[in-house]
């Protein structure tokens, strides 16, 4: 089974700043990892993931995430963030068969200060 | 762009009624879930549900909760007697291939609230 950790249930950042959310995950197993983010008042919505490949994955708004394996971390980055990025962020893996639902993190709350 | 459509939005119930939420997935999706997040814990699995039938369920989905898909457009989540640890936010998810969770599409949720 796998498990997620996002130590940081809430982080403030000032406009312009760079920001790190960090998630570490356990499994026993190869895993994909995927970074959701939640807008108020929305669902879900996909911001990147890790299938295979380049261990650094990228979004079109500007976040990246790497994968390390030894660390077993998927920590989500920006260097720079807007305002528009407050937001809920969620980090979530699943087995690499894909077959198991997505087990996600507690999610941690990024406020961007003006 | 394709939506998973939840209604409604928020639902406040008394303790022992029964509510249902409801779930309109992505029209050529074959596969849906159930996700549930209490305020303040993690997103978690409630249940997975394919070709008119529950394919995998957490422990969570006890006796109390059902699903179905009483037409070709619908999802619905049913909790027969809810309780008050039953508040939470709901979502509805459906992807195209089990094999992809890359592939889900998550609805924006239903509040509930059991007073």
């Amino acid at each position: 089974a796998q498990s997620v950790t996002q130590l940081d249930s809430q982080v403030p950042v000032f406009e312009e700043a760079p920001v790190e959310l960090r998630c570490n995950y356990s499994s026993s197993v190869s895993v994909y990892l995927f970074w959701y983010v939640q807008y108020p008042n929305q669902g879900l919505q996909l911001l990147l993931k890790y299938l295979s490949g380049s261990t650094l994955v990228e979004s079109i708004n500007g976040f990246e995430a790497e994968f390390n394996k030894s660390q077993t971390s998927f920590h989500l980055r920006k260097p720079s963030v807007h305002i528009s990025d407050t937001a809920e962020y969620f980090c979530a893996v699943s087995d690499h068969t894909g077959n198991t639902p997505l087990v996600f993190g507690k999610g941690t709350r990024l406020s961007v200060i003006a | 762009e394709p939506e998973v459509t939840q209604t409604p939005s928020h639902q406040v119930t008394q303790m022992g009624q029964e509510v249902i939420l409801r779930c309109v997935p992505i029209s050529n999706h074959l596969y849906f879930y159930w996700y549930r997040q209490i305020l303040g814990q993690k997103v978690e699995f409630l249940v997975s549900f394919y070709n008119n039938e529950i394919s995998e369920k957490s422990e969570i989905f006890d006796d109390q909760f059902s699903v179905e898909r009483p037409d070709g457009s619908n999802f619905t989540l049913k909790i027969r007697s809810t309780k008050l640890e039953d508040s939470a936010m709901y979502f509805c998810a459906s992807s195209a291939l089990n094999t992809a969770p890359y592939g889900y599409t998550f609805g924006s949720g239903t509040r509930l609230t059991v007073v």
